[in-house]
């Protein structure tokens, strides 16, 4: 089992609607996880974090955290053509802070 | 911009080559991380450098090696290249050893022929 697993897709939604991506993680002991977005040929680039079960909102992205489920959650409200991208979930590996496993990443495509 | 910078952008290099690239971090982080991701796959961490040492290391073969420079840039080195070492090679600087956020360069794209 991978440490952090993330359904591939393709996931595509009309502009306007709400994404949602997920990722389940196997470690019980991870803390805090992040979500980053990759436009095709570019870099990572960090979106949300959350480090406590519930939901951390910021504008149009909400990630949930159940800890109890191992479960990370991303969502995009009100979808824009310019959110196509993949979508990479994250943990740190333990006890550090900033050597993360990544997910095989989810590609979102959000149609006009 | 991150302010991370990685050179050289593209390379093309043939099996058992050896290949060297390099990463400038961004001014005071004193953490790099580098990472290799294949294609339609997710980035594997390969290891971390702080304050010119190795502090972590993933699942890479020794061939796999690195520096961290007094100025904390870093070089990532491959020995004996194989075809399934093509990917995009990321690196990634932190402020500090512990903090979570880690800041990607543009990534390096090596072709192994």
């Amino acid at each position: 089992q991978k440490e952090v697993e993330q359904n591939s897709g393709p996931l595509s939604v009309p502009e306007g609607a709400i994404a949602s991506l997920n990722c389940t993680y196997s470690d019980r002991g991870s803390q805090s996880f992040f979500w980053y977005r990759q436009y095709s040929g570019k870099s990572p680039e960090l979106i949300m974090s959350i480090y406590s079960n519930g939901d951390k909102e910021d504008g149009r992205f909400t990630a949930q955290l159940n800890k109890a489920s191992q479960y990370v959650s991303l969502l995009i409200r009100d979808s824009q053509p310019s959110d196509s991208a993949t979508y990479l979930c994250a943990a740190p590996r333990t006890n550090t802070g900033n050597q993360f496993y990544f997910g095989t990443g989810t590609s979102l495509t959000v149609i006009p | 911009e991150t302010g991370v910078t990685q050179s050289p952008t593209h390379l093309i290099k043939t099996r058992g080559q050896q290949v060297t690239l390099r990463c400038s971090s961004q001014s005071g982080h004193n953490t790099v991380s580098w990472y290799q991701q294949a294609l339609g796959q997710g980035p594997q961490f390969i290891f971390q450098y702080y304050r010119e040492e190795e502090n972590g290391r993933g699942n890479f073969p020794p061939r796999f090696s690195g520096l961290q420079f007094p100025n904390y840039s870093s070089e990532l080195n491959v020995n004996a290249l194989e075809l399934d070492d093509s990917a995009l090679y990321l690196c990634a600087s932190s402020l500090r050893q512990g903090d979570t956020e880690a800041f990607f360069g543009q990534g390096t794209r090596l072709t192994v022929v």
